[in-house]
């Protein structure tokens, strides 16, 4: 498996700021997801990074809010941006398909980013 | 669409009891099947997978099969562990069509010694 950093690990933010996420992997990946899970509930899929390309989104999820970067095969980031209270939740990216392992159809976690916004 | 639906939570055990949480799905091609598990304050790690009918997967005692004819993909353990106790999320992928993850609620175990 991949070992996913993520950083920061966790923030506390004032309402209408932006926040930048930071996912690192540490092979090439054909595939980087960006997923929420709010405070009880289970993980919902924001979008997919794509390299050299503008990240696809999931119904509900906008660019403008959550802008993606994937400048290669092992970075990307999500912005959270004019945040407010609602928008606290853990962010969480996934990895799919090593360079071996492609055919295995597993995604791996990094640890989570823990965000609150007051 | 793709959907995955779960047993819901929470659930309290006695060490050593079976458990058992539910599982079915709905796709729209072959999917592939995981469970999830989430432990106290750590991150999401695979627990088993299945990518075929009859396939079955199994991990640190934890067992899945995957049944087409009831599009369900039920997790059980014969003896539980109060190491055990954590939030079991099962979920699904749809490849090479959709290798985005859909989720299902999660079912929190906890398991008293």
């Amino acid at each position: 498996s991949a070992v996913i950093s993520q950083k920061p690990s966790r923030d506390i933010c004032q309402r209408g700021t932006s926040l930048t996420i930071q996912c690192q992997v540490d092979s090439q990946v054909t595939m980087m997801f960006w997923y929420r899970q709010q405070p009880g509930q289970s993980l919902t899929l924001i979008a997919t990074a794509n390299q050299g390309s503008e990240a696809t989104y999931e119904s509900g999820f906008v660019i403008d809010k959550f802008p993606i970067s994937r400048p290669n095969l092992t970075f990307s980031t999500l912005t959270v941006s004019n945040m407010s209270p609602e928008d606290s939740s853990i962010y969480l990216c996934s990895v799919e398909g090593f360079s071996e392992l492609a055919a295995d159809n597993e995604q791996f976690f990094g640890p989570g980013t823990r965000l609150t916004v007051l | 669409g793709n959907s995955v639906t779960q047993m819901e939570g929470p659930v309290t055990l006695s060490e050593e009891a079976f458990l058992t949480i539910n599982c079915t799905y709905t796709a729209t091609g072959y999917p592939s099947l995981f469970w999830y598990v989430q432990y106290p304050g750590e991150g999401l790690q695979l627990l088993l997978k299945a990518t075929k009918a009859d396939d079955k997967g199994s991990n640190k005692g934890f067992e899945a099969t995957y049944r087409k004819e009831t599009t369900s993909f039920h997790l059980e353990k014969g003896s539980v562990q109060v190491s055990d106790s954590a939030v079991y999320f099962c979920a699904l992928s749809d490849p090479p069509n959709d290798y985005k993850l859909s989720f299902g609620a999660g079912t929190t175990v906890t398991v008293r010694a």
